[in-house]
């Protein structure tokens, strides 16, 4: 069975663009969320979809957004980018709601260096 | 409010020789608690998970961790470290009663020495 597969792995974009970033989860898993992992904030918690629905959402500001589609693959945006956001995003698929779970299968991650 | 602690940022023993990763939390409800792992430039992979059932819990590649509500604490061990263990672990608290959200704790790197 394959794993969770992110894309693209690296990026190097400049203040002001914008990313997409794509997680497709395992075959099967209707939930999908989205964590960023950095050196000085550690991994905090983006936001989770389940069955197209965002199910929950931390504590960032509106530049961060993400949607799901019918086949539970996800993509998550950041608009106007800020050398903070440099960071490596990792998105994790589960079979049922993960947040109630904690059990979360996490792709390798999409390392997104700001400019 | 939900938090967890880990109590070492970096713990260094020797290839053979027990590890211990502290791991404390607080929850006004009862928790569910994990530990993950992360190789370096890879993503995390669930290490073993306590959801109110045996207090000791068993993991895959040797770890076990125990639940002890007294002390708020679920530390991980394992009897005897190997060199592929040299990694970040990550302690997580699952979301109170109608809330969901995953806090994981600041990580604590192992280093494994020959």
């Amino acid at each position: 069975k394959a794993g969770v597969t992110q894309t693209p792995r690296y990026l190097i974009k400049t203040r002001g663009q914008q990313v997409t970033l794509s997680c497709s989860p395992i075959s099967g898993h209707r939930s999908v969320s989205w964590y960023q992992q950095t050196p000085g904030q550690g991994l905090q918690f983006l936001f989770e979809y389940f069955s197209e629905t965002q199910r929950n959402k931390g504590n960032f500001p509106g530049r961060f957004s993400g949607r799901q589609f019918s086949n539970s693959r996800s993509e998550m945006n950041v608009s106007t980018l800020e050398l903070g956001d440099s960071a490596l995003y990792l998105c994790a698929s589960s079979p049922g709601t993960g947040m109630n779970t904690g059990e979360l299968f996490f792709g390798e991650g999409s390392r997104l260096t700001v400019l | 409010a939900q938090s967890v602690t880990q109590l070492d940022s970096h713990v260094s023993v020797s290839e053979g020789t027990p590890v211990l990763l502290r791991c404390n939390y607080s929850s006004s409800y009862s928790p569910s608690l994990f530990w993950y792992v992360q190789h370096p430039n890879k993503g995390l992979q669930l290490l073993l998970k306590y959801t109110s059932a045996a207090t000791l819990v068993k993991g895959i590649n040797g770890f076990e961790a125990e639940f002890k509500k007294s002390e708020t604490s679920f530390h991980l061990t394992k009897p005897s470290a190997h060199m592929s263990d040299a990694a970040e672990y990550f302690c997580v608290v699952s979301g109170e009663t109608g809330r969901r959200a995953l806090t994981f704790g600041s990580g604590t790197r192992l280093q494994v020495q020959p």
